[in-house]
This record gives C-alpha cells, sequence and structure tokens, in this order.
C-alpha cells in the first residue's frame, strides 16, 4: 500500500494482559515514530527509530513499553501488564528525513481499550 | 509541561469566512512548525509547516504566520469550506534538518457551517 499501515485497528484487553501493536511504514522511510493519543489529549511521542541508530524512548511513559523495528522496516509496539490508563490511540508515523521537513505520514492508529 | 498550546478546544465558522486557529510555544529550541488536520477514525495529515526563518507560509487557501517574539504561531483558512470541519493539530520540532520527535498541543476541533 502507499501509506501507513497498523493493525489491529481496535483492540480490547483485560487489565494485565500483554498487548502487541503492528505498524508498516511507508517503504523507503528510515524514520519510524510511535505516538498516542489519550482521551481528550494531543499527540504525546512515545518512541522514534532512525535507521540503525539507536531509538529515541524517551517518551516511553514506564518500563512496560517497549518497540522494537525489524529489518529497518516493520515495527512492533508491546505493552506489558496493561493498565486502564493505557486505553488511548496508538498512532504510528514515518517519514523520510533529508529531505525536508515535508512532515511525518501517520497510519490510521490502533484503538486500545483496557477494561 | 505543556509545551505546546492550543488554548481553543474548538472554533466555529461560517462557510467563505476566514478561520484563524492558534498556537502557542514555551519552547525557544522549537525551530520548525507544523499544521495537522484529523478527520474521526483517521490519522493526522499533513497540511503545511513553517521554518522559524520565516515568518510567513502560504500554500492555496492555507496561510501560517509565525511571531517568534511572541512564540506565537496560527493558521488561516480562507475561505473557509465545510471539507475543512476537523480537528487540527499544531505540533513543533527542535531539530528542522533530521528526522525529530514532534511535540503537539491538544487540538482545535474547526466546524465549518453552511
Amino acid at each position: 500500500g502507499a501509506g501507513v499501515s497498523q493493525s489491529p485497528s481496535n483492540k480490547v484487553t483485560e487489565k494485565g494482559k500483554d498487548v502487541e501493536l503492528r505498524c508498516d511504514p511507508i517503504s523507503g522511510h528510515t524514520a519510524l515514530y510511535w505516538y498516542r493519543q489519550s482521551l481528550g489529549q494531543g499527540l504525546e511521542f512515545l518512541i522514534y527509530f532512525q535507521g540503525n541508530s539507536a531509538p529515541d524512548k524517551s517518551g516511553l511513559p514506564s518500563d512496560r513499553f517497549s518497540a522494537e523495528r525489524t529489518g529497518g522496516s516493520v515495527s512492533t509496539l508491546t505493552i506489558q501488564r496493561t493498565q486502564q490508563e493505557d486505553s488511548a490511540v496508538y498512532l504510528c508515523a514515518s517519514s523520510v528525513p533529508g529531505q525536508g521537513m515535508g512532515g511525518q505520514f501517520f497510519g490510521p492508529g490502533t484503538r486500545l481499550t483496557v477494561l | 509541561d505543556q509545551q505546546v498550546k492550543q488554548n481553543s478546544p474548538s472554533l466555529s465558522v461560517q462557510e467563505g469566512r476566514i478561520s484563524i486557529l492558534n498556537c502557542d510555544y514555551t519552547n525557544s529550541m522549537f525551530d520548525y512548525f507544523l499544521w495537522y488536520k484529523k478527520y474521526p477514525a483517521e490519522g493526522p495529515t499533513f497540511l503545511i509547516s513553517i521554518s522559524s526563518i520565516k515568518d510567513k507560509n502560504e500554500d492555496g487557501r492555507f496561510t501560517v504566520f509565525l511571531n517568534k517574539s511572541a512564540k506565537h504561531l496560527s493558521l488561516h483558512i480562507v475561505p473557509s469550506q465545510p471539507g475543512d470541519s476537523a480537528v487540527y493539530f499544531c505540533a513543533a520540532s527542535a531539530r528542522s534538518g533530521t528526522a525529530s520527535k514532534l511535540t503537539f498541543g491538544t487540538g482545535t476541533r474547526l466546524q465549518v457551517t453552511l
């Protein structure tokens, strides 16, 4: 596809369970970002990957959150022992750095609900 | 600490009139600013951006103004159209030349009425 895709689109889980969210960036985009939007809030930066560099994890809210990017393409965001406050829309974005800041291209998001 | 602030959660404008969305920031290290538009159940889409070396950038009906001394930027949409009804997010970056995380405001919901 031409855009950033994310799966699943919706995820309902029980408190304490682990979840994995997937992001497929635009082909050729070397930068990949994860954000989340809680109800009534703006987008909150979580983590970003740039090529083979060490990821910037400064936005991860706790050690229950982790992310990896395999082969410089697909990324998985994992939340362990989910809590109700983790409920949010998790958005992935990708971009091509070095070609001007034309903005990050966002996927449709995964809506996570923790019961 | 909200480094990017959009103090108006909503705005209603009549079709054909000008929509002005405002954004304030506190971090003087920000040097690149972007506006995104978001429809329900979709990811944000990039609209327009401006570097801190400029004070205005125009793209069709959309113009972004930057006042660095006031740490304020605004997005003007003229004429406003019903299809412009969406949530608009202001975002800022501290490293304009490279990939960098964006700091977002909380958004302004624009409704363009007939």
